[in-house]
């Protein structure tokens, strides 16, 4: 079955620092990828997705994310991050042909002022 | 846009009582919803997929007669808890999905999450 490993459950930054999250997955056919947020108090975003053609994929609010195929990865960066990033983010896979969505146990981030 | 709305958003019940909760694809048609239950500080766990006009696929470990779904149209799925428990007490998330479509040979699905409900059992 296939699975979702976030390596950071709680990351705490100040604000204008670079934020790279990471994500890996288990499954080696073909995936839909997706990061999304959920801040405090309010319900899940989608940041962004990966479903085919340039690995490196951009998102809202400056996130980016880079597929890298043979290192089974999806890791999430932003170059400065914000006092208003502070959320919790969620790694999440879906495989080809299968209706599911698998998540990550998700990272907490905490921007400091 | 694609909007996805709970019904209601948190509920209080006593034990042993049913609480149903919606959830509603408000632009859109959804051929396909999910159900997610969220713990404290932890990650979204699907429970079933629901496609309308059958049967809901549920998850290993979740109990079908417990967690009844049921999705009677394409802009909406209800979800009862039956016979709710303490340890019922949850953040229940839906999705619905806005329908894959084939892009460069490959299955793009998305799916669009409601603002959840939160559940609460005395």
């Amino acid at each position: 079955a296939q699975s979702v490993s976030q390596h950071n459950h709680h990351v705490i930054l100040s604000e204008a620092a670079s934020l790279e999250l990471g994500c890996n997955y288990s499954y080696g056919g073909t995936v839909n990828l997706f990061w999304y947020v959920q801040y405090p108090g309010q319900h899940l975003q989608l940041l962004l997705k990966y479903f085919s053609g340039d690995p490196l994929v951009k998102g809202i609010k400056g996130f980016e994310a880079e597929f890298i195929k043979s290192k089974f990865s999806f890791n999430l960066r932003k170059p400065s991050v914000q006092w208003s990033d502070t959320a919790e983010y969620f790694c999440a896979v879906n495989t080809f042909g299968d209706d599911k969505i698998i998540f990550g146990k998700g990272t907490r981030l905490h921007i400091l002022p | 846009g694609a909007v996805v709305s709970q019904h209601p958003s948190w509920v209080i019940c006593k034990s042993g009582t049913s609480v149903k909760i919606e959830c509603r694809s408000l632009d859109f048609q959804a051929t396909t919803m999910f159900w997610y239950r969220q713990f404290p500080k932890q990650s979204l766990m699907l429970m079933a997929t629901s496609n309308e006009g059958s049967k809901a696929t549920y998850e290993q470990g979740v109990e079908k007669d417990k967690f009844l779904i049921n999705h009677a149209s394409l802009t909406l799925s209800t979800l009862t808890v039956t016979s709710a428990h303490p340890e019922d007490s949850s953040f229940y998330i839906c999705s619905a999905r806005k329908g894959a479509r084939r892009l460069a040979g490959e299955l793009y699905n998305e799916q669009f999450f409601g603002p959840g409900t939160r559940l609460t059992v005395l």
